[in-house]
């Protein structure tokens, strides 16, 4: 499929440990964005990338969370020594850069910290 | 940063008639503005945008209204139906580029 693809698409884990989420997004869009979405609840903008310029951290909630992308490829998220209330599905979307247009959404990742 | 504030944060209406979503933005360089739905257990999908050039965009039975000068922005549905049931979620950026999304709206249309 040609859509953006994330995996795992669950994950279980004991608090404290490290989990790493990936994101494969439409090839040839330079933008890709990472979200947080609790229960129930909207959109948590975690982090952006936008081609090689330096991303846009400013959402990360701790410094348990990082992220990085190679060029305009793929993105893993790492949520270290995780804790419950990290317990989301995380959201990956990317989008064409230079005007405007649609970001398209993977299917998430269901994470779940007991 | 731009901060978009969404309201309702619930909504019901009866088959039929129509529901209105609105928001706020904080910067007024945002020009974007799109409208995404998302059913359960899948990532949101966009309905409908619009620029900041344009004060209003029908497509069939949804509508955005834009109004810059007081920065916001609603969503129209009319003629709702059982299908319309989601969680819609407005958004604002430049250009499409560092774009936040408001806390959305679960909409519930009731047979």
């Amino acid at each position: 499929g040609a859509g953006v693809s994330q995996s795992p698409s669950n994950k279980v884990t004991e608090k404290g440990k490290d989990v790493e989420l990936r994101c494969d997004p439409i090839s040839g869009h330079t933008a890709l964005y990472w979200y947080r979405q609790r229960l129930g609840q909207g959109l948590e903008f975690l982090i952006y990338f936008q081609g090689n310029s330096a991303p846009d951290k400013s959402g990360l909630p701790s410094d348990r969370f990082s992220a990085e992308r190679t060029g305009e490829s793929v993105s893993t998220l790492t949520i270290q020594r995780t804790q419950q209330e990290d317990s989301a599905v995380y959201l990956c979307a990317s989008t064409t850069s230079g005007g405007v247009g649609e970001q398209f959404f993977g299917p998430g990742t269901r994470l779940t910290v007991l | 940063g731009e901060n978009v504030e969404q309201h309702p944060s619930t909504l019901s209406v009866q088959e039929g008639d129509s529901a209105v979503i609105k928001c706020t933005y904080s910067d007024s360089a945002s020009n974007y503005f799109p409208w995404y739905k998302q059913e359960l257990g899948k990532g949101p999908q966009l309905i409908i945008d619009i620029r900041s050039n344009v004060g209003e965009k029908k497509d069939q039975r949804i509508a955005v209204t834009l109004n810059k000068t007081a920065k916001h922005f609603s969503l129209h549905i009319t003629e709702t139906q059982p299908e319309d049931s989601a969680v819609y979620f407005c958004a604002a950026s430049i250009d499409n580029n560092d774009m936040r999304f408001g806390a959305g709206t679960r909409l519930t249309v009731k047979p």
